[in-house]
């Protein structure tokens, strides 16, 4: 079954560490986004990619890094420079950019600062 | 600032009767709008959208209404199921469908039905 995959669903991170949030699909989208969802905010966009080897940053990518070097993975890396990185973290693809229709959602990982 | 306004954080309705739930936007350009549906614990899976040509869309039970003119639209949900219960986000884009054009989500309304 295609689909999109974010491991794992939940991490834990201590203050001043980076941890990286995985992103797999293997549904040949050529496009693909990190979204930061916070309770009574929606969803606010990180960083998306369009196409291999490029990326462009979203509403609030400061803090926070990725990579697109296969077409089927897009890892976010959150950094010890995001001050409040508590929070669920969604991972998206579509088959172009900006289909809006297209977009397809993986579980999410819930990232807690301890 | 919001350009995508879910203003009821939450709605309870009886099993069987309308859910309407609300969105307002403030950017005239867009032109395309979606609502998505997301359980706990999930990514939200895409449930109805709208172009700005038309002003109503309906599939099921599920209709969407769109106002341009007061920058609103509405999803209404008739006869409600317990199932239905979840997050529903409203998103807007410009120039739907093109390259580049990001989807802007509202903040979600918790949609409660009770049997």
């Amino acid at each position: 079954d295609g689909g999109i995959t974010q491991s794992p669903k939940y991490l834990f991170r201590k203050e001043g560490q980076n941890v990286t949030l995985s992103c797999e699909q293997n549904l040949n989208h050529d496009a693909m986004y990190w979204y930061r969802q916070d309770p009574g905010q929606g969803l606010r966009l990180i960083y998306y990619s369009q196409i291999v080897n490029d990326f462009q940053k979203g509403d609030i990518a400061e803090g926070y890094s990725v990579s697109r070097e296969k077409k089927e993975s897009f890892p976010l890396t959150v950094t010890s420079a995001q001050k409040n990185p508590t929070a669920f973290y969604l991972c998206a693809s579509s088959v172009t950019p900006g289909w809006a229709s297209g977009y397809t959602f993986g579980s999410g990982t819930r990232l807690t600062v301890v | 600032d919001q350009q995508v306004k879910q203003n009821s954080p939450s709605l309870s309705v009886q099993e069987g009767r309308i859910s309407i739930l609300n969105c307002d936007y403030t950017n005239s350009m867009f032109d395309y709008f979606l609502w998505y549906k997301k359980y706990p614990a999930e990514g939200p899976t895409f449930l109805i959208s709208i172009s700005s040509i038309k002003d109503k869309n309906e599939d099921g039970r599920f209709t969407v209404f769109l106002n341009k003119s007061a920058k609103h639209l509405s999803l209404h949900i008739v006869p409600s199921q317990p199932g239905d219960s979840a997050v529903y986000f409203c998103a807007a884009s410009e120039e739907g469908g093109n390259a580049g054009n990001m989807l802007t989500f509202g903040g979600g309304t918790r949609l409660m039905v009770k049997p």
